[in-house]
């Protein structure tokens, strides 16, 4: 039963660094979302994507591309970070944003930037 | 856009009954979910309300009145691990595509 998995876990990049963030679900869901977590700032969607190639912006895109090509997998990256991308980022999927209520998360990528 | 209030924290003891109460202003709105998450964790999925009313899981119950843009989440019988923080969430149609947005959450201390 893995549901979700995001890689990595933690990961500690420098200023100008770009990396890519996964995702992956084994569920096959049609919906997947990225979300990015700060204190006292709740969850905030990044992006988010209802099906495989078809993708759009959430709350705060900026500094951060997506792509979908597969149901399974839904890579979050960052083209150049900055400390204000430091944060504890989350993917999420369910089976049909319209049909299916239940959001399954990832245990979540901790990411500094310095 | 979309905008979701919620206490930022809400304490109570064990064996008590907390209300935890959110407010929405949304534009095209599909139904109010509730999430939990403890310190270090992931958000786990607790109830929907698609439409008005009570909604009952165990000790947790989940009321809706779309008329007043407004929810709560009712837990009762408090244990120490329902010390959490949780997030009302809606699913918002702005551009076609529904999105699941979440309030900043409420911080619960449950006490011995």
């Amino acid at each position: 039963n893995a549901g979700v998995t995001q890689t990595p876990k933690f990961q500690v990049l420098k200023t100008g660094q770009s990396m890519t963030l996964q995702c992956a679900q084994d569920m096959n869901h049609e919906y997947m979302s990225w979300y990015r977590q700060d204190p006292g700032m709740g969850l905030r969607l990044i992006h988010y994507s209802v099906g495989a190639g078809i993708t759009d912006q959430g709350e705060v895109p900026n500094g951060y591309n997506v792509s979908r090509s597969t149901t399974e997998d839904f890579p979050l990256r960052l083209l150049s970070a900055a400390p204000s991308q430091t944060s504890v980022y989350f993917c999420a999927s369910s089976y049909s944003i319209r049909e299916n209520t239940e959001a399954f998360f990832g245990q979540g990528t901790r990411l500094t930037v310095v | 856009g979309q905008s979701l209030e919620q206490p930022s924290e809400v304490t109570a003891v064990e064996g008590a009954i907390v209300q935890i109460n959110c407010t929405y202003q949304t534009s095209g709105f599909y139904g109010l979910s509730w999430y939990q998450q403890h310190d270090g964790g992931a958000p786990t999925f607790l109830s929907y309300n698609g439409l008005d009313g009570l909604e009952e899981t165990g000790r947790f119950s989940s009321f809706l009145s779309r008329s007043d843009s407004y929810g709560y989440l009712l837990l009762q019988e408090l244990q120490m691990k329902d010390s959490a923080s949780y997030f009302c969430a809606v699913r918002d149609d702005r551009t076609g595509f529904q999105k699941l947005v979440f309030g900043t959450g409420t911080r619960l201390l449950v006490s011995p």
